[in-house]
């Protein structure tokens, strides 16, 4: 099954602890991207990446890294977490032959920064 | 700036009511449309999206949406809604670039 995996689901952590979330996809797909979801904001990019070992800022970067070592993950990294950080964080995928025309999204994971 | 905008945060509605989901977006030369619903708990699921041709786009579960350039808008479609319908809707467009913007969403509530 063609699929964007997240792990973890949900996560609560504490303020300056570096965590990762990690992002997996099996469609052997070139585009990869974050988003977070706040309540009256929608959606909004945090990195994306075109390809292994290309990544560019998106929409608001602060505070995260990520890395594209491998085609199929994509990791978020948060090396110091703030309680401005607590949100829903989507990964999402899309192969470069269809111009990005339709991405694929994971579950979600939620997470506490407290 | 490119934006999209959904006037409508919430929009309750009674199950096997018709419903439409506003969306307009700044205007360009060159767009695509997309809109994505989000059931509790879950991920995004592509509902439809328009890249050419017809302006009329069915998508999945009965929804569709019309394309309409001189007004800038993107409006979602049901004739009759069911309670599983109940979820976030989100409005997304793409001005053929590597990325989507979305609209802030609306939430339908569909009521028994």
């Amino acid at each position: 099954e063609a699929q964007v995996t997240q792990n973890p689901r949900y996560l609560i952590t504490v303020t300056g602890k570096k965590l990762t979330v990690t992002c997996s996809q099996n469609m052997n797909h070139e585009y990869m991207s974050w988003y977070r979801q706040d309540p009256g904001l929608g959606l909004r990019q945090i990195y994306y990446s075109m390809n292994v070992e290309v990544t560019d800022k998106g929409d608001v970067p602060e505070g995260y890294k990520v890395s594209r070592k491998e085609k199929r993950n994509f990791p978020l990294i948060l090396e110091s977490p703030s309680p401005n950080q607590t949100s829903l964080y989507f990964c999402a995928s899309a192969g470069l032959a269809g111009g990005l025309r339709e991405q694929y999204f994971g579950p979600g994971t939620r997470l506490t920064v407290t | 700036a490119q934006s999209v905008t959904q006037l409508d945060s919430q929009v309750p509605v009674f199950e096997e009511a018709p419903v439409e989901l506003r969306c307009n977006y700044s205007s360009s030369v060159s767009v695509y449309l997309f809109w994505y619903v989000q059931y509790p708990n879950q991920g995004l699921q592509l509902l439809l999206k328009y890249l050419s041709g017809s302006t009329l786009v069915k998508g999945i579960n009965g929804f569709e949406a019309e394309f309409n350039k001189s007004q800038t808008s993107f409006h979602l479609r049901k004739p009759s809604v069911h309670i599983s319908d109940t979820a976030e809707y989100f409005c997304a467009v793409s001005y053929n670039t590597d990325k989507l913007i979305f609209g802030t969403g609306t939430r339908l509530q569909v009521f028994p």
